[in-house]
């Protein structure tokens, strides 16, 4: 069965340092990983996706994240934090066929970024 | 636009009421998935739809109920066999299977007291 685990439940950096969201994944099949970010009161927004291309994703407004078979691990990244980067953020992996496509989601990360 | 859209974006109700929650979208996806968001518990799935007249139960079914008549409706009823219905409830649809992602609507807040 699929899981995710994303470690720390609040991460703090200040504007411009280096933003990075950790993801653990267990997976009995070749997984499809997301992360996805949600603004207060907001729906979900999609960041980026792993499908089993490249294993370094670049997705949109300056995130990118790395797949790591070996670790387990689906972190998020982003070179300099933006105020407007305050959100919570959800890592996911696709569930198998007979789980009709759904997804887990980690307990997500809200992050703050102070001036 | 194509998108998903929820309504209404706040629900108030009484204990003891049924509610139901409408989700329409106009991407012209297969598959349609209800989850329920609480604080510190990510999300949970409740009832999702591959096809039109076919649904299955998540994780969370109970207390819900769902139907899915029209490709583009997937309407989530709030019963009141539902313990804590009080919640921020999401729909999203994808194109069915493979490597797809989720497309989420809005969201409604409903209060139950």
């Amino acid at each position: 069965a699929q899981s995710v685990t994303q470690l720390g439940s609040h991460v703090s950096v200040s504007e411009g340092a280096l933003v990075l969201l950790r993801c653990n994944y267990s997976s009995s099949v070749p997984p499809y990983l997301f992360w996805y970010v949600q603004y207060p009161n907001q729906g979900l927004q999609l960041l980026l996706k792993y499908t089993s291309a490249a294993t370094l994703v670049k997705g949109i407004n300056g995130f990118e994240a790395e797949f790591k078979k070996s670790e387990t691990s689906f972190h998020l990244t982003k070179p300099s934090a933006h105020m407007s980067d305050a959100a919570e953020y959800f890592c996911a992996v696709r569930g198998g066929y007979n789980q009709g496509g759904k997804l887990i989601f980690g307990q997500g990360t809200e992050l703050s970024v102070k001036p | 636009d194509g998108g998903i859209t929820q309504s209404p974006k706040y629900l108030f109700r009484k204990e003891g009421q049924n509610v139901t929650l409408s989700c329409e979208q106009n991407l012209n996806h297969d598959a349609m998935y209800w989850y329920r968001q609480d604080p510190g518990q990510g999300l949970r799935l409740i009832y999702y739809s591959q096809i039109v007249n076919d649904f299955q139960k998540g994780d969370i079914a109970e207390g819900y109920s769902v139907s899915r008549e029209k490709k583009e409706s997937f309407p989530l009823t709030v019963t009141s066999a539902q313990k804590n219905p009080t919640a921020f409830y999401l729909c999203a649809s994808s194109i069915f299977g493979g490597r797809q992602e989720q497309y989420f609507g809005p969201g409604t807040r409903l209060t139950v007291t």
